[in-house]
């Protein structure tokens, strides 16, 4: 089956680490997205990539980094910059020429 | 800057009656409106999504109007079932470039089917 998948679906962060959130998809899509959610909020753009070796911030991208090294994965990392990292977080991506974004199950990271 | 108003936040209907959610973006350059529905601890799923050209679009329960002049669209769902229960989201896009969308997401609209 195409898909995204991300994982873990939760993790657990001590203060003053780093996390490594995964994202692979099989879908063949160039454009890649992390977004956070918050309680309450809408979702909010921290990085994309729209092709190999390649990524723009997003509204919200202090205290993350990102990378895409393969065209089917693009990792977020959540540094311990990031202040208040605890947030449901989602990766989507697109096709080229079309509009449909296909999203993952998410990741719910909790800082401890 | 770019922003997407969603109201209400929480809709509770009646099993068999209709549900609208409306949203409102600041942005005339936005084309392209989706909407999306997330259960409980998943992640969203596209239901309908509208252009800018079309001023409506239905698929079977759920329709999607479109004011470009007024710059809101609103989500309706006829026949509510309990398993129309989530959370909704809109969204408005300025379109791609080189197939990168970039969504202004609303805050989200619970909505409750009670049987």
């Amino acid at each position: 089956d195409g898909g995204i998948t991300q994982s873990p679906k939760y993790l657990f962060r001590k203060e003053g680490q780093n996390v490594t959130l995964s994202c692979e998809q099989n879908l063949n899509h160039d454009a890649m997205y992390w977004y956070r959610q918050d309680p309450g909020q809408g979702l909010r753009l921290i990085y994309y990539s729209q092709i190999v070796n390649d990524f723009q911030k997003g509204d919200i991208a202090e205290g993350y980094s990102v990378s895409r090294e393969k065209k089917e994965s693009f990792p977020l990392t959540v540094t311990s910059a990031q202040k208040n990292p605890t947030a449901f977080y989602l990766c989507a991506s697109n096709e080229a020429g079309y509009t449909e974004a296909f999203f993952g199950q998410g990741t719910r990271l909790t800082v401890v | 800057g770019e922003n997407v108003e969603q109201h209400p936040s929480t809709l509770s209907v009646q099993e068999g009656d209709s549900a609208v959610i409306k949203c409102t973006y600041s942005d005339s350059a936005s084309n392209y409106f989706p909407w999306y529905k997330q259960e409980l601890g998943k992640g969203p799923q596209l239901i309908i999504d509208i252009r800018s050209n079309v001023g409506e679009k239905k698929d079977q329960r759920i329709a999607v109007t479109l004011n470009k002049t007024a710059k809101h669209f609103s989500l309706h769902i006829t026949e509510t079932q309990p398993e129309d229960s989530a959370v909704y989201f809109c969204a408005a896009s300025k379109g791609a470039v080189s197939g990168t969308y970039k969504y202004i997401f609303g805050t989200g609209t619970r909505l409750k089917v009670l049987a």
